[in-house]
């Protein structure tokens, strides 16, 4: 069965600082990984994902995400947070069999508190 | 548009109530998901539709009864309910049911009290 593991439950970093957030997944065999934010009281909203190819993605609002097959991980990285990037984000995976969003298995969440 | 809407934004209810929380899409996606949220928690898979018809029913009390009229909307009937269903309702949709041909656009939710 396939597991997503986000070691950090919440994360305290200075506006203008560098942030990573962790992910480690399991799969057994090529997994599709997302990376989503929800602000307070809202949705979810699509920074990434990762299906194939190079294995450092690009995202929205300044954001990558590198797949380390060898370590199982999908780590969020953003070089300079801002004030706005407060929020609560969940790293999930996927099955390359399909399946569709039924498929789909979130993360508990990382919740990103910035200093100012 | 590249939006999900849902309605509506907050909804209380009393547990003899019948209400419904309604979702719309315009994008042209033949998919359409309901998730429940509980605070500080991952979205969990209620439901899912497929060119209109229910392809998952997680196990969810016939307390929710979903509804796809038509390829654009989702509703969710709510009977009966429970203190323990109160939650953030979110619908989502994607161009189809399949995992690798894109990304889920989820609305804003239906913040749901039951007293």
């Amino acid at each position: 069965a396939q597991s997503v593991t986000q070691p950090d439950i919440h994360i305290t970093v200075s506006e203008g600082a560098s942030l990573e957030l962790r992910c480690n997944y399991s799969y057994g065999a090529t997994p599709y990984l997302f990376w989503y934010v929800q602000s307070p009281g809202q949705g979810l909203q699509l920074l990434l994902k990762y299906f194939s190819g190079d294995t450092l993605v690009q995202g929205i609002k300044g954001f990558e995400a590198e797949f380390k097959r060898s370590q199982s991980s999908f780590n969020l990285r953003k070089p300079s947070v801002h004030w706005s990037d407060a929020a609560e984000y969940f790293c999930a995976v996927g099955g390359s069999s399909g399946g569709g969003a039924d498929g789909l298995t979130f993360g508990k969440g990382t919740h990103l508190i910035i200093q100012p | 548009d590249t939006e999900v809407t849902q309605t509506p934004k907050h909804l209380v209810m009393g547990m003899t109530n019948k209400k419904s929380l309604k979702c719309e899409q315009h994008m042209g996606h033949r998919a359409m998901y309901w998730y429940k949220q509980k605070a500080k928690k991952p979205p969990e898979l209620m439901f899912v539709y497929s060119y209109e018809k229910l392809s998952i029913n997680e196990s969810v009390p016939s307390r929710f009864s979903p509804e796809c009229p038509n390829s654009s909307l989702l509703n969710l009937h709510l009977h009966a309910l429970q203190p323990e269903d109160s939650a953030l309702y979110l619908c989502a949709s994607s161009l189809v049911r399949s995992i690798n041909t894109g990304e889920l656009f989820f609305g804003e939710g239906s913040r749901l009290t039951v007293l």
